[in-house]
């Protein structure tokens, strides 16, 4: 049973607009909430978490919003880059981590 | 600089053969990891050790074994049992555990070997 969903397998964007990225969870006791971007033929490389007790983290261009009530976190990007273009994978703590199925993310020049 | 290494990069494996997948790290972390993944799915947990000698069982473990004679080792045995072996299997390590309230950067991983059977 997937613990953590990414329901948009990918998403396009211009160059220069926000991309929004979307991850939500059935657990309440998750205490810890990351985002992950991965490369082709490379490894994830973390890029922003949040703990459970706030409901927004911020680090430079990248976002994250945490909505408990609802069991929703989303990744704002402002503004995109092509460099961005990855899958972003969003991951929750509880006695291990749980990962998402990661969405694809093209930022068009 | 201090990482994580997996090799190979790319694999290839006879059916009802046993191959081991190598992850080295210089991190000096406690804990490692193996994740599975593949198409459409998230990364699923394989095995996991938090220190040396001891190691645990993922969410996936049938077909695989491992060993953590060292900190900074943690191979990864797939094995003939394995159905369905064919994947990009990733190697990561941390500082605490899993049980353990994680650092803010989550683990570090290792860029994968894409393992396929022929």
């Amino acid at each position: 049973d997937q613990q953590v969903k990414q329901n948009s397998p990918s998403l396009s964007v211009q160059e220069g607009r926000i991309s929004i990225l979307n991850c939500d969870y059935t657990n309440s006791m998750f205490d810890y909430f990351l985002w992950y971007k991965k490369y082709p033929a490379e490894g994830p490389t973390f890029l922003i978490s949040i703990s459970s007790i706030k409901d927004k983290n911020e680090d430079g261009r990248f976002t994250v919003f945490l909505n408990k009530s609802a069991k929703h976190l989303s990744l704002h990007i402002v503004p995109s880059q092509p460099g961005d273009s990855a899958v972003y994978f969003c991951a929750a703590a509880g006695n291990q981590f749980y990962f998402g199925t990661g969405t694809s993310l093209t930022v068009i020049p | 600089d201090g990482g994580i290494t997996q090799s190979p990069k790319y694999l290839f494996r006879k059916e009802g053969q046993n191959v081991t997948l190598s992850c080295e790290q210089n991190l000096n972390h406690d804990a490692m990891y193996w994740y599975r993944q593949d198409p459409g799915q998230g990364l699923r947990l394989i095995y996991y050790s938090q220190i040396v000698n001891d190691f645990q069982k993922g969410d996936i473990a049938e077909g695989y074994s491992v060993s953590r004679e060292k900190k900074e080792s943690f191979p990864l045995t797939v094995t003939s049992a394995q159905k369905n072996p064919t994947a990009f299997y990733l190697c990561a390590s941390s500082f605490s555990g899993p049980h353990s309230p994680p650092q803010s950067e989550g683990y570090t991983f290792g860029s994968g070997t894409r393992l396929t059977v022929v």
